[in-house]
Order: structure tokens, then sequence, then C-alpha cells
């Protein structure tokens, strides 16, 4: 158990629909990292908040949203969803996020499926 | 990000050492070298990371030769359970410092 908790496991969609997807860090960590996973693209990074703050952006399309409560759980927002963006969706965390020498823990994902 | 090189696929007898190549010839810096593995559809499991000295854990041990441009990962007595896609991943010492996972290695420990 890597401490990080998502939820829901599994999500079943229609097509132009919105979901949420929930992320818990690990205790102490304030870097929130999310990931998709596909069978034709593998883990691509999304985007980084750290201390409710944007650090890093990565391959997010302008329908996806992500934010960082106060309380440091994050949350991922999928609007206008196609067949496509059916994928594993991992949330990680880490203690900072400032440093190369740093874990990132991984939670056991969410599977979305867009129908 | 400097870019990381495996082979796809490997096979290991369950007792043998595994020893998984990574290639980073173009590492620079203060770049760390980390691996991870994902077992089926599981949320990637971090193993070791080192900079430019042998690391060793409780899970692996990682050999980073002297010019660093590449590593090796040894699992000492793989087990049925190793079996996985393992990820070598340089990280970046400035800018973004989100992992870049590459294709990886799927590891195929044999009965």
């Amino acid at each position: 158990d890597s401490g990080v908790t998502q939820t829901p496991k599994h999500l079943i969609t229609a097509t132009g629909q919105r979901v949420t997807l929930r992320c818990s860090p690990r205790s102490g960590d304030l870097s929130v990292y999310w990931y998709q996973q596909s069978l034709d693209q593998g883990l691509q990074f999304l985007i980084q908040y750290y201390n409710g703050e944007e650090r890093a952006k990565g391959n997010i399309l302008e329908r996806f949203s992500a934010q960082q409560f106060p309380d440091l759980h994050s949350e991922l927002n999928l609007s206008s969803l196609e067949l496509g963006d059916s994928a594993l969706y991992f949330c990680a965390s880490s203690e900072g996020g400032n440093r190369a020498n740093e874990k990132l823990f991984f939670g056991s994902g969410t599977q979305l499926s867009v129908l | 990000d400097a870019k990381t090189t495996q082979p796809p696929s490997m096979d290991c007898a369950e007792g043998r050492a595994a020893n998984l190549p990574c290639n980073h010839s173009t590492i620079s810096g203060n770049e760390y070298v980390y691996w991870y593995r994902q077992i089926h559809s599981q949320g990637p499991q971090y193993i070791i990371h080192g900079l430019k000295n042998n690391e060793t854990n409780e899970m692996a041990s990682l050999i980073i030769t002297e010019d660093r441009k590449s590593s090796t990962l040894i699992l000492p007595h793989a087990t049925l359970r190793d079996t996985a896609v393992y990820y070598c991943i340089v990280r970046p010492d400035t800018g973004r410092r989100a992992l870049t996972f590459g294709s990886g290695t799927r590891l195929q420990v044999q009965p």
C-alpha cells in the first residue's frame, strides 16, 4: 500500500459526459501528480500541483482540468469525454516537488471506460 | 529530458538474478536515475534510485557506470511476483521534474 488513495476504482460513462477523479496523497506529501495510461500511449504525465498551486503541465488536454484543495487532496476533471479518453488514470504524490532526489508514490488508479 | 533506452523484453529463471540494463547516454549534471516497475495494471512501484554511486535496498541493487551513461538494475533472486514492466527514468534536476516514463522492459520470470 503506497498510502495514495484514488477513487473511484472504476468509472463507466458515455461520450460527452463529465467525470471527476479524486486523489488523496500520502500524509505529509505536498505534491500531487496526475498520469494517464492508455494502451497505445503508455504512461503520460498530465499535470502536477504543489501545495495548492499548479507546478508543471504535461500532455493535458484543454477538456481536462485539475485542482488541489487546502487539505491537499486533488481532483481531475474530464469533460466532453471521447472514446479515446478511456484509460487508467493514476495519481502520485511526493513530499515536496522541487527536488530531483525525491520519490513519487503512486495510487492504484481509476479505470475510466467511455462508451 | 535525458532519453533512456531499454530492451523491450527479457526472461529470467525463478531464483536467478535478473539484470535489467538501461542506457542513458545523454544524462547530465545532477540528474538521478530512477527505477520503477508496474505489475499488470497496478500503479507504478518505486524500486530504487541513484546519482553516481551504486545503491542497494531491500528490493534491488542499482549499478551505475562511472561515466553515468548506463545502469543496471539487479533483482538478486527473482520470483514469479517480479514479473512486471520495469521502467528506467532519468529525472531532471531543474525545470519540470515529473517522471517521464518510456516503454520499459517487460520482465517475465519463468518457473
